[in-house]
C-alpha cells in the first residue's frame, strides 16, 4: 500500500514555465518533507514543514502543507533546466518506535527543456 | 562536515551471488537507516538503527537480507542470496534523531550503491 501517492509521475516542460507537483495521503503525518534526487546521487532536503497550512518559499520554489497534514504541494516559478531531477516527498509519522521513520512517494521526474 | 559515505558505489553479480554494501554515517549521528530504490520507484525503508540497536526492520526481507551496526557507527549490508528482484540503489542515510519538539527528522543520504542482479 503507497501511503504517500505523488502526481504527476513524469513531468516534461519548458523552461520558463510553472509547474505544481502534489503529494496526497489518507494518513496524518506529523512533518513532511521534500526532497530533490539527481541521476547517481542520494536525495537531498528541499524543505520540511511541520504545520498544519505551512508555506514556506526558496526562492522560486513553494512548499504548502495542508491544513489536515495529509498533503502537500510544491510549486515551482519560472522552471529553468538545473531544476531537472527526481522530486520526492516523505512522511514522518510521530511518536513510538516509529518516529523518524520516514515514507516516500514514488516521486515525480521533472524534465525542463531549454 | 563529511557526508554519508558508502562503498561500493557499483556492483554487479549473478543471481544466487552474495554481495556486501557499507556505509559511514556523519559523525556523531546515532540514527542509521538502508534504504532500497528501484528504478522509477522512491526509496523503501529496510532497516533503522539506532546506536547499534534495530529500531525497525519490518520490510527487511530477513531470508536473505541482514544488517549489522555493532559498534554504532558503520554499518554493513548483506544479500545472500541474491534475486533479479533484488537489482536496486541501496542508500545509507544517518541522521540525529530529534526530540519531538524539533518535529522533524532530517536525513542526510550517501550517494547510494547500484546493484544490478543478473
Amino acid at each position: 500500500t503507497q501511503l504517500l501517492e505523488q502526481s504527476p509521475q513524469f513531468l516534461s516542460i519548458q523552461e520558463g514555465e510553472n509547474l505544481t507537483v502534489y503529494c496526497n495521503s489518507s494518513s496524518v503525518f506529523s512533518s513532511l518533507q521534500w526532497y530533490r534526487q539527481e541521476p547517481g546521487e542520494g536525495p537531498v532536503l528541499l524543505v520540511t514543514v511541520v504545520t498544519g497550512g505551512e508555506v514556506k518559499k526558496l526562492k522560486r520554489l513553494t512548499f504548502q502543507f495542508g491544513d489536515a497534514r495529509k498533503d502537500s504541494s510544491l510549486h515551482i516559478t519560472a522552471a529553468q533546466t538545473g531544476d531537472t531531477g527526481l522530486y520526492l516527498c516523505a512522511g514522518a509519522r510521530a511518536g513510538g518506535t516509529s518516529y523518524g521513520k520516514l515514507t516516500f512517494g514514488q516521486g515525480t521526474i521533472l524534465t525542463v527543456h531549454p | 562536515e563529511a557526508g554519508v559515505a558508502q562503498s561500493p558505489r557499483y556492483k554487479i553479480i549473478e543471481k544466487r551471488q552474495s554481495v556486501a554494501f557499507w556505509c559511514n554515517p556523519i559523525s556523531g549521528h546515532a540514527t542509521l537507516y538502508w534504504y532500497q530504490q528501484i528504478l522509477g520507484q522512491g526509496p523503501k525503508l529496510l532497516i533503522q538503527f539506532q546506536n547499534n540497536g534495530v529500531v525497525d526492520d519490518s520490510q527487511l526481507p530477513k531470508d536473505r537480507f541482514s544488517a549489522e551496526r555493532l559498534k554504532g557507527v558503520d554499518s554493513t549490508l548483506k544479500i545472500q542470496p541474491a534475486k533479479l528482484e533484488d537489482s536496486a540503489v541501496y542508500l545509507c542515510a544517518s541522521s540525529l534523531i530529534g526530540t519531538k519538539a524539533a518535529g522533524a527528522n532530517v536525513l542526510t543520504f550517501g550517494a547510494g550503491s547500484r546493484l544490478t542482479v543478473l
